[in-house]
């Protein structure tokens, strides 16, 4: 199976940086996602990760370190509208279309 | 909008009672998904179809669940003499292609409440 670990709550200004981190054991991997969910609303891609590395995407970035079973993904340039709950999810290595999700970070941004 | 919509939004059920909850998901996509999502925690898989074929339910909590896509398209997840502990969140996706390809689209999932 797989073991996710995900702090469950940060707090961060307008306009700072917030670092989410995501460290997982799995028998294998085969791909990292990050996912956005605002309460009450549906879970909303934001990034994948499958080879070591940083991606950058707008004011989002995800990185992967596979040797260490770790992911962060870096908010920039905070706004009120990013609090939400994150979510690290990574692919089962031998059920690809298997998801296993973090219990989630929330992020609250204020003012 | 073109994306997955879930029905109802909320439902209240009697200890006991069957529910049926629906998924629309978009339009042309071979994979879909369910998920269970307790109140704080992320997301359980549930099954998982692709076209009309269940190919893994093993996360099924019990056989008092059952899902069916009989044409490919719209999903329902039925659930059986409801108990306490089916209350959570259900979560419906869908992938264009294979799964494993593809980043999964969520609905806004059904409120499941359980008295």
């Amino acid at each position: 199976g797989q073991n996710i670990d995900q702090p469950t709550e940060m707090t961060a200004t307008e306009g700072a940086i917030v670092q989410i981190n995501c460290t997982y054991q799995t028998s294998g991997f085969n791909g990292l996602f990050w996912y956005q969910q605002h309460a009450g609303e549906a879970p909303t891609f934001l990034s994948y990760n499958v080879l070591d590395g940083l991606e950058e995407k707008g004011r989002f970035s995800s990185f992967l370190s596979r040797s260490k079973g770790y992911s962060y993904l870096l908010l920039k340039e905070l706004q009120m509208k990013d609090s939400a709950s994150y979510l690290c999810a990574v692919r089962d290595p031998s059920d690809d279309y298997k998801l296993s999700f973090g219990a989630g970070t929330t992020v609250t941004v204020r003012a | 909008g073109a994306g997955v919509s879930q029905s109802p939004r909320y439902k209240v059920a009697k200890r006991g009672q069957d529910v049926a909850l629906r998924c629309d998901p978009i339009s042309g996509h071979v994979s879909l998904f369910w998920y269970q999502q307790a109140l704080g925690q992320g997301p359980e898989f549930l099954t998982y179809f692709q076209n009309e074929a269940q190919l893994d339910k093993s996360g099924l909590p019990s056989d008092r669940f059952f899902a069916e896509r009989p044409e490919g398209s719209v999903s329902t997840l039925k659930i059986q003499r409801t108990q306490q502990e089916d209350s959570a969140v259900y979560l419906c996706a869908s992938s264009p292609g294979l799964a494993g390809v593809n980043e999964q689209f969520f609905g806004p999932g059904t409120r499941l409440t359980v008295l």
